[in-house]
């Protein structure tokens, strides 16, 4: 079985602080995807990555970088924390390739609340 | 206008009705996925599929490329069955997601 494990269920952070949220698979995934998913705009992406190293951006980037050094983890992070992003983060990943072909694995989620 | 709209938002079924949950999409796709999220989160997938049918269980998953859409079914609904549906229409190595359909089914 595929497992995407996120580091955190619940987070709560203060305002101004740097924020880390981790991601690591167990299947040798090249795709890893970051998403946040809040009431009424259903799943939106943050950014994802295709190899080591690599990142782009997805529709929401703002306010969020990514590092992704191995193949297995992908981290999120907040620079400066603030309250509109608290929200659920989710994890995903995926074989090489184009999404069509390739079922997207997720993690359980972390619930941030940024006071 | 959203890439991907679901419908309804939310539905509540008495157990053993029959259910439909529809999605629509305007971005050129090959494939669908439909996507399963339990209260606490996580997100599971039921199915993708690129044309016709498809059948798990008690669910089945419908397409039509022509027309754009594709209808999640479930026969003899549960109350196990409550959770949010999800519909995903790949685009390059992205999704794009509908809002989401929240089920509830009452014993």
């Amino acid at each position: 079985d595929v497992k995407v494990t996120q580091s955190s269920r619940y987070l709560v952070k203060r305002t101004g602080e740097k924020v880390f949220l981790e991601c690591v698979q167990d299947m040798d995934h090249e795709n890893m995807f970051w998403y946040r998913q809040d009431p009424g705009l259903g799943l939106r992406l943050i950014y994802f990555s295709y190899d080591v190293k690599m990142k782009e951006k997805g529709d929401i980037p703002e306010g969020y970088s990514v590092s992704r050094e191995k193949k297995e983890r992908f981290s999120l992070i907040l620079e400066s924390a603030s309250t509109n992003q608290t929200s659920m983060y989710l994890c995903a990943s995926s074989l090489m390739g184009v999404a069509a072909k390739n079922i997207q694995y997720f993690g359980a989620g972390t619930r941030l609340s940024v006071l | 206008k959203n890439e991907v709209e679901q419908s309804p938002q939310n539905l509540t079924a008495q157990e053993g009705e029959f259910i439909t949950i529809n999605c629509s999409y305007s971005v050129g796709i090959s494939a669908l996925h439909w996507l399963q999220q339990h209260p606490g989160g996580g997100i599971v997938s039921l199915f993708m599929l690129s044309s016709g049918k498809k059948k798990h269980g008690r669910l089945i998953a419908t397409i039509n490329i022509q027309e754009k859409h594709s209808s999640l079914h479930i026969t003899a609904s549960h109350p196990r069955d409550s959770a949010v549906y999800i519909c995903a229409v790949p685009s390059g190595n992205q999704f794009y997601f509908g809002t989401g359909t929240s089920l509830t089914v009452i014993p």
